[in-house]
């Protein structure tokens, strides 16, 4: 079973428009981090979140880690083709600094 | 920038060939890691290094190998390769922690 729900699986947003990400997890969570992967090519990190309520920004990139470290969300202001690509989160569960990862969320952004 | 190359980015081989994956990092991280990304299940840890000729098994590791000579180089082996190992292989490396933080462009292989 997957131990890292990632939704929505797809998203299509119109360029200018909002959105957001979840990760969750069943299972307190030691750190998340998120990364994005452009079609076919390596994964770039982006954030990592350690604190339960802590809150990232980078650019127009806001990623959030709830108060119980089991769910985190990313949230994108005025999308830009430019966002497009797949999110991934990865999670570290033992303290050991070992990641796994969720699915992805494939997100596509029109111009 | 931290740089991680993967020597190719696709590979076709055939059922039982010896196949050789190559990722060199230029930025004299301790830490690299293998893993393979396959639709629905994402990214899995294959191996990880965390120093020159050091090795951990990740997630999946059977039917590969690893090899680490020089702290650069990073090579995963498959020793006889299998239609389920096609799938795209991603290298990552990282300078202290655990935690993958640059990764290549993948090598996508396929075993027909």
């Amino acid at each position: 079973s997957q131990e890292l729900e990632q939704s929505p699986q797809s998203l299509i947003v119109q360029e200018g428009k909002n959105l957001t990400i979840n990760c969750t997890s069943s299972k307190t969570l030691y750190g998340l981090y998120w990364y994005k992967q452009k079609y076919g090519e390596g994964l770039i990190f982006l954030m990592m979140l350690q604190k339960g309520g802590e809150e990232k920004s980078h650019e127009k990139i806001t990623a959030k880690l709830d108060e119980k470290k089991q769910q985190s969300s990313l949230h994108i202001t005025a999308s830009q083709p430019s966002h497009a690509g797949i999110y991934l989160c990865g999670a570290d569960k033992t303290g050991a600094n070992n990641l796994f990862f969720g699915t992805g969320t494939r997100l596509t952004v029109i111009p | 920038d931290v740089k991680v190359t993967q020597s190719s980015r696709y590979l076709v081989k055939r059922t039982g060939e010896k196949v050789f994956l190559e990722c060199v990092q230029d930025m004299d991280h301790e830490n690299m890691f293998w893993y393979r990304q396959d639709p629905g299940l994402g990214l899995r840890l294959i191996y990880f290094s965390y120093d020159v000729k050091m090795k951990e098994k990740g997630d999946i590791p059977e039917g590969y190998s690893v090899s680490r000579e020089k702290k650069e180089r990073f090579s995963l082996i498959l020793e006889s390769a299998s239609t389920n190992q096609t799938s795209m292989y991603l290298c990552a490396s990282s300078l202290k922690t655990g935690v993958p933080l640059h990764f290549g462009n993948g090598t996508r292989l396929t075993v027909t």
